[in-house]
């Protein structure tokens, strides 16, 4: 069975960090791209970051642009998102997804069910 | 800038159907999309991808009752014999050198 599974989330202050991770299973991990999803509380559904399946491109919102880092390790079939400088703004749950092309820019068409991320002191 | 427009709501009987529009910012006519289902307190649920020719490709065990079409600017989801597990949230999606959604639309089954 074709699976995601994010870990990962949990309570951070303002100003912290955290690692998110996304563990995929039931399909040949490196040759699909990759996002990060996330949902606000009560809001709708905002793509984050990007990457391709070898890992070598990536791509940011505007909103985490400088903050937020996006990678992998296929050889454990595993991918990353790692948030540095938190705001309350961050505050939602953060799913991944994968998209068929291993460029990275598809349709996503699979997701995970998400972990959620709370930022507040 | 690449948009996508969705109205916020939408209501329809049981049983009856419903058709979506996503509506793609100008000069986009020829960009494919995404149709994303969101049921309550759950993840988002891939339906289908709808090209600019109208053809579309569903994803594994989505009914016959979803169907994409597409004119022009504007790509279509349309839900036949409405079932109350159909009330949900509904997101289109595209992608250029990122990735953008849809405000979504909220589907009331009455």
């Amino acid at each position: 069975e074709v699976q995601l599974l994010e870990s990962g989330g949990g309570l951070i202050q303002p100003g912290g960090s955290l690692r998110l991770s996304c563990t995929a299973s039931g399909f040949t991990f490196r040759s699909y791209g990759m996002s990060w999803v996330r949902q606000a509380p009560g809001k709708g559904l905002e793509w984050v970051s990007a990457i391709n399946g070898g890992g070598a491109s990536t791509y940011y919102a505007d909103s985490v642009k400088g903050r937020f880092t996006i990678s992998r390790d296929n050889s454990k079939d595993t991918l990353y998102l790692q948030m540095n400088s938190l705001r309350a703004e961050d505050t939602a749950v953060y799913y991944c997804a994968r998209t068929p092309s291993a460029g990275g820019h598809d349709a996503f068409d699979i997701w995970g069910q998400g972990t959620m991320v709370t930022v507040s002191s | 800038q690449l948009v996508l427009t969705q109205s916020p709501s939408a209501s329809a009987s049981l049983g009856a159907s419903v058709k979506f529009t996503c509506t793609l910012s100008s000069g986009r006519t020829n960009y494919a999309i995404a149709w994303h289902q969101q049921q309550p307190e759950k993840g988002p649920r891939y339906l289908m991808k709808v090209n600019s020719d109208g053809s579309h490709t569903k994803g594994d065990g989505i009914p016959d009752r979803f169907s994409g079409s597409s004119s022009g600017a504007e790509r279509y989801l349309t839900i036949s014999s409405l079932q109350s597990e159909d009330e949900a949230d509904y997101y289109c999606q595209t992608w250029g050198t990122g990735m953008v959604f849809g405000g979504g639309t909220k589907l009331t089954v009455l």
